[in-house]
């Protein structure tokens, strides 16, 4: 069964302390791996779409990396205003559904 | 150009009522797709619409039904609604088309059964 993990559930960094968060996947056929910010009560936000291992993209503080068993989402001298929950997805098989881990809860404090 | 909208915001029901929820996708997608997401969560997938047609269901009963409009535009009913239906329910749209598989989504619906 095409499962999704991530981890730690719950980070608090101070600001400028860099960290990563991890998403580990068991699928039939990656087709896409997807990474999500949503704040509380909102709609989750689209960040990142990596579609095969040694694939990287990065935004602002924000860095995104493939191995054929795990995504890292390096965060890169965070500010207060990265707190929020981030989100791993993959698509997988012949199915254009999404299957999300339960997230990672950033709290950065200055 | 707008995002992906969702309405209402919020609503309130009662156990056994049933309730519509509504969605309008991101200019130039043409599929819709919704998922629960309760409290702590990541979203459940519950199903895809794509030319007026459920296209894929995920693990819910079939208390949870959907209509997809001409203009893309998408519903979700629950019927008989339970306790545990409250949730946040999200829509996302995506194109059929793009060389992607991204899934945009709106901003929920927050749904409470009393």
């Amino acid at each position: 069964e095409d499962q999704v993990t991530q981890s730690p559930e719950a980070l608090r960094l101070q600001e400028g302390e860099s960290s990563s968060l991890n998403c580990s996947y068991t699928v039939s056929g990656l087709r896409g791996l997807f990474w999500y910010r949503q704040d509380p009560g909102k709609g989750p936000e689209f960040l990142f779409t990596l579609y095969s291992a040694g694939e990287e993209k990065e935004k602002e503080r924000l860095k995104a990396t493939l191995t054929k068993k795990e995504s890292f989402l390096h965060i890169t001298a965070p500010k207060p205003e990265d707190s929020a929950t981030y989100l791993c997805a993959v698509l997988a098989g012949g199915y254009n559904k999404l299957i999300f881990g339960a997230g990672t809860r950033l709290a950065v404090h200055p | 150009d707008a995002g992906v909208t969702q309405s209402p915001t919020h609503l309130i029901k009662t156990r056994g009522q049933q309730v519509t929820l509504r969605c309008s996708p991101k200019s130039g997608h043409d599929t819709v797709s919704w998922y629960q997401q309760a409290l702590g969560q990541g979203p459940q997938f519950i199903f895809q619409y794509y030319e007026e047609e459920e296209r894929q269901r995920g693990n819910f009963p079939d208390r949870f039904s959907g209509h997809q409009f001409p203009n893309y535009s998408s519903e979700l009913n629950v019927n008989a609604l339970l306790l545990g239906d409250s949730a946040l329910y999200l829509c996302a749209s995506s194109s059929r088309t793009a060389l992607s598989y991204e899934q945009y989504f709106g901003p929920g619906t927050r749904l409470t059964v009393t």
